[in-house]
This record gives structure tokens, sequence and C-alpha cells, in this order.
């Protein structure tokens, strides 16, 4: 496709209730990164894959989190059991390759509301 | 570590005024450097990024920005707001780590145009 496109654009969960957030990155971009960013504040770094290998996932805030690429392409971000400071925007990007100099291209996110 | 700080979480400007938001990073080596721009419900979209070709960088939309290292500082400018410039701006700073590329994000500048 033309841009990063993530589904769905808003969903509301219950607390404690499983949600899955999907992302479908530019053809061909070897890097993808998700991001959640809370009102007001700016993207915190979730995790990162390169292909299908995830080389990052330092920012995930709790073993409730999880993500997968398994075909280097779509990836999914899985929340279990959401609190409700889970809440939040969350933003897919990918890029080209894994060079620091390569600008991320950014869907327009899923807004997670939990109630 | 590699971070941001931008100066001033809201600014506001007359139309027609100069636009001039502010970051200054944090590094122990030359970074690349970014300017995002996020209109409501949308994602992010790159206005411009530095990659040590040039210290003045020209993007998008009439913004440019300058990289100063003595000053440690890339601050956005446009000549003259536009009312379609109101908007929440992120300054961005990427490194390659062992663990791949990672974006480190402002907490973002919202401005705002008074017409």
């Amino acid at each position: 496709g033309a841009g990063v496109s993530q589904s769905p654009r808003y969903k509301v969960a219950k607390r404690g209730q499983d949600v899955a957030l999907r992302c479908d990155p530019i053809s061909g971009h070897v890097s993808l990164f998700w991001y959640q960013q809370a009102l007001g504040q700016g993207p915190e770094f979730l995790t990162y894959f390169q292909n299908e290998a995830q080389l990052d996932k330092s920012g995930l805030p709790s073993d409730r989190f999880f993500a997968e690429r398994p075909e280097g392409s779509v990836s999914t971000l899985k929340i279990q059991r959401t609190q409700q400071e889970d809440s939040a925007v969350y933003l897919c990007a990918s890029s080209l390759d894994g060079s620091p100099n390569t600008e991320a291209f950014f869907g327009q996110g899923t807004r997670l509301t939990v109630v | 570590a590699q971070s941001v700080t931008q100066l001033g979480s809201h600014v506001s400007v007359s139309e027609g005024a100069l636009v001039l938001l502010r970051c200054n990073y944090s590094s122990s080596v030359p970074p690349y450097l970014f300017w995002y721009v996020q209109y409501p419900n949308q994602g992010l979209q790159l206005l411009l990024k530095y990659t040590s070709a040039a210290t003045l960088v020209k993007g998008i939309n009439g913004f440019e920005a300058e990289f100063k290292k003595s000053e440690t500082s890339f601050h956005l400018t446009k000549p003259s707001a536009h009312m379609s410039d109101a908007a929440e701006y992120f300054c961005a700073v990427s490194r390659h780590q062992n663990t791949g590329n990672q974006f480190y994000f402002g907490t973002g500048t919202s401005l705002t145009v008074i017409p």
C-alpha cells in the first residue's frame, strides 16, 4: 500500500479483555516499530522488528504486551488482560532499512480506550 | 543515552508571524535528528531530517531547521505562520544500537496560530 495502515482505528475494551492491534507496513520496509502515545505526550518506544526478528522489546511495559511479525511484513501488537492505564494511541511505523538516518513512516494509530 | 528536550509545550503565534519551536538534544556522538508534525487524530508526518550533510535543513510546508553543534540544538522555524500550521510538533533523535535502530521523541510542542 501507499502508507502504513493500522486497524482498527478505534478500540474500546472492557478491563480484563484481550486486544489485538494490526499494522500493515509499507511494502518492502525492513524495520517496524511500535510506539505508545499517551494523551499530551510524545510517542514512547515499545518494540522494534527487523524483518521477522524482534530485536528490541525493552519498551514493552509488562508481560501482558506481546508483539509479533511472523513473516516480516504485517505485525500484531497484543495486549492481554487490558488495564485502564493501557488507554493510549498505539502507533506503528516502518522504515526502509535499519539505518539511523532513514526516516520512519507512521500509521494513523489505533486509539485504545479501556473502560 | 540519546534524548531530546523540547522547550515549551505550547506556543502561540499570530498568523504571518515567525514560528520558532525549540529542540535540544543530548548525545555523545553526532546524532540524526528529525522533526515530525502530528495533526489531530493523525499519525506523525516527517517535516525534515538532519543527517550531517548540511547544517541548515529545509523541509516541507516552508519549515526549516538549523543544526548547531555548539548549542546542541535543532530548532524548527518558519518565517510566516499559516493557520494550517496549527498542530503538534515532535523533535526526535535516532541512533543505531546493537539491537537495531530506535527513535527517541520529545514530549512535543503544540502550536496555535491566532488569526
